[in-house]
């Protein structure tokens, strides 16, 4: 059972732009909704996390949108660079993080200089 | 931020061979430990979770006797890869978390085997 689904699978987007990828979960129970980002032969790196008490958090050019009635979360990449070429992974946990997360299939987003 | 990190970070080895891959949490205090699995341009799947001191939680589907984890201090625990097999070849990757109270968790580098 797949229990966090994420969209689209892969991503091209021109320098500049603004690159858009949709998680949607099914357990209620789940809390805490991390991005990851992860670079060929590397581990994931935490981008930005969100809790459901919030709709929208920004970090930079990162920005997470949380629809709790939906079940779906997004990450916008605004100006998005080259150096921005990556696999995203969404994830999902229950306890506030302190159990383990459950990952979405990722998104390859590839940014065209 | 926390560093997490693996060692060895590639590894080769015969078929019927162990390997140990070692996680560790080097400026922080991991009162729990995970590792996962991840297969080229898959998801990352979770094996188990580690707490110090006691005995590991696996997923369903994955073996104890061959992926033997070890979670003896508040900065290190291992994975040793018993009789290793082809279809074990993977990307594995730890991630620790710390005290109460955060719930991040970060990840290590990760660790490629191959096993031949």
């Amino acid at each position: 059972q797949q229990q966090v689904k994420q969209s689209p699978q892969s991503l091209i987007v021109q320098k500049g732009g603004i690159s858009i990828i949709n998680c949607a979960y099914e357990n209620t129970a789940f809390d805490y909704f991390p991005w990851y980002q992860q670079f060929p032969g590397k581990g994931p790196a935490l981008l930005i996390a969100i809790r459901p008490d919030v709709s929208e958090k920004k970090e930079g050019r990162f920005t997470i949108s949380f629809n709790k009635s939906a079940k779906q979360f997004s990450l916008h990449i605004m100006d998005s660079q080259p150096g921005d070429s990556a696999t995203y992974f969404c994830a999902a946990s229950r306890a506030a993080g302190r159990r383990a997360l459950t990952f979405g299939s990722g998104t390859r987003l590839q940014v065209q200089p | 931020g926390a560093v997490v990190s693996q060692h060895p970070s590639r590894v080769i080895c015969k078929s019927g061979t162990s390997v140990k891959i070692e996680c560790r949490s080097l400026d922080f205090q991991a009162t729990t430990m995970f590792w996962y699995r991840q297969f080229p341009k898959q998801s990352l799947m979770l094996m188990a979770t580690s707490n110090e001191g006691s005995k590991a939680t696996y997923e369903q589907g994955v073996e104890k006797d061959k992926f033997l984890i070890n979670h003896a201090s508040l900065t290190l625990s291992t994975l040793t890869v018993t009789s290793a097999h082809p279809e074990d070849s993977s990307f594995y990757i730890c991630s620790a978390r710390g005290l109460a109270g955060i719930d991040t968790q970060y990840f290590g580098p990760g660790t490629r085997l191959t096993v031949l």
